[in-house]
This record gives structure tokens, sequence and C-alpha cells, in this order.
């Protein structure tokens, strides 16, 4: 079975830092970019960030541009996103997802998708 | 950035209904569009890529249609299941969303 879980979610103070992981399973996770997409309570969704399936390429939403990092271990399955300087804007629940292709922003749609985790940036 | 624009924002719909949900581009994106749906507390599911192309295991009443700036989602004779809110996502360029079209059931 295809499977994202997605782990490292919580409650971080203004200026903190957080990774979130996404544990891949059931597909080959290096033939394949990767997204974190987020979703502010009660609204919509917004990309954040993408990769490719091979790590060299990486692309930010403005919104986080210098504050988050995407990478992944393809030995360990695992996409990570690295965010720092986190204001109470990026308080979200955090999806990752599977595009359906190997490039990343490259004309594919999302196709898998895990069942997020909760990012609360408070003091 | 590509903006997309949904409409409506929401609809009431009774069961056997037909629904339609329109997404404009800002500018023309091909057939690079695809569209979510997203059931309270769950996360999306992708319900047509590429404009128009089904998704196995997505029932045959969803739809799609368009091209270039329009596109439409068409849901025929809604079931109660199918309350949910709706998303477009286009991947022409950087990856942006519409606002959503919430679907509820009279």
């Amino acid at each position: 079975e295809v499977q994202l879980v997605e782990s490292g979610g919580g409650l971080v103070q203004p200026g903190g830092s957080l990774r979130l992981s996404c544990a891949a399973s059931g597909f080959t996770f290096s033939s394949y970019a990767m997204s974190w997409v987020r979703q502010a309570p009660g609204k919509g969704l917004e990309w954040v960030s993408a990769i490719s399936g091979s790590g060299g390429s990486t692309y930010y939403a403005d919104s986080v541009k210098g504050r988050f990092t995407i990478s992944r271990d393809n030995s360990k399955n695992t996409l990570y996103l690295q965010m720092n300087s986190l204001r109470a804007e990026d308080t979200a629940v955090y999806y990752c997802a599977k595009d359906d292709g190997l490039i990343a922003v490259a004309g594919y749609a999302f196709d898998i998708w895990g069942q997020g985790t909760m990012v609360t940036v408070s003091s | 950035e590509i903006v997309l624009t949904q409409s409506p924002d929401f609809q009431s719909v009774t069961p056997k209904e037909k629904v339609t949900i329109t997404c404009r581009a800002s500018q023309s994106i091909g057939s690079s569009l695809h569209w979510y749906q997203q059931k309270p507390d769950q996360s999306p599911k992708l319900l047509i890529k590429y404009a128009s192309q089904s998704i196995s295991g997505v029932p045959s009443r969803f739809s799609g249609s368009g091209s270039g700036t329009d596109f439409t989602l068409t849901i025929n004779s809604l079931e109660a299941e199918d309350a949910a809110t709706y998303y477009c996502h286009q991947s022409s360029s950087l990856p942006s969303f519409g606002q959503g079209t919430k679907v509820e059931i009279k």
C-alpha cells in the first residue's frame, strides 16, 4: 500500500524551529518528486515547497523562502522540512504529498497525501 | 504567480442534483489543472488530473473539462458522501490552489 506518514509537528514559540518528517512506503521513493502543502485552521491549501526525486532541485513559496529548507534521504525513504524563524502565520496542518512524476514543479498532480501533522506557533 | 479563482465559494445541493464548479486561471496553464476533494478532518484526495483524466477508484460521476484558463469539475447525480470542499490546483509553474468550493447536502 502506498503511504505517507508525517511526524514532528507540535507547539513552538515564535522564532523557534521545528523539523517535520514524512516517511514513505509502497513505492520507489527516489523516482518521484515530493512536496509540502499546508492548511491553516479553517483555511484553504497553500503549497510550501517541492523537491525533485534526486534531491538536486528545490523550490519554495515566497512566504517561506529563506526560513524553510526541504530535503530528502532516499536511502531512508524520508522527506524532511526544516522550519526556522517560525511565525504565528506558519500555524497550520502540514501535509507531504507525492508528485506523480520525477521532476519537481514540472506539471504533475499530487496523487498521494499523508494525514498531516499540526504545527502551532504561539507564545 | 498564477492565481486560481473558483466559483462558487459555497453550494447547497440536493442528492441526485448535478454540481458544476469552475476554476479560472489568471494566465493560460494548458491542461496542468487538477481537482481534489477534502472531507472534514481528512487529507485531500486527487479526483481528476490534467483537467480531464480520471483517477482509478474515483466514482465515474466525477468528471473534468477545460484547457487554457477555464476549467470545470462536474459531479453528476450528487450523493450524500460527496459533501466536501473541492480545490483546483495548477502545476504549470510554481503550484497554487484555488480558494476552495464547499459543497453541502440539503
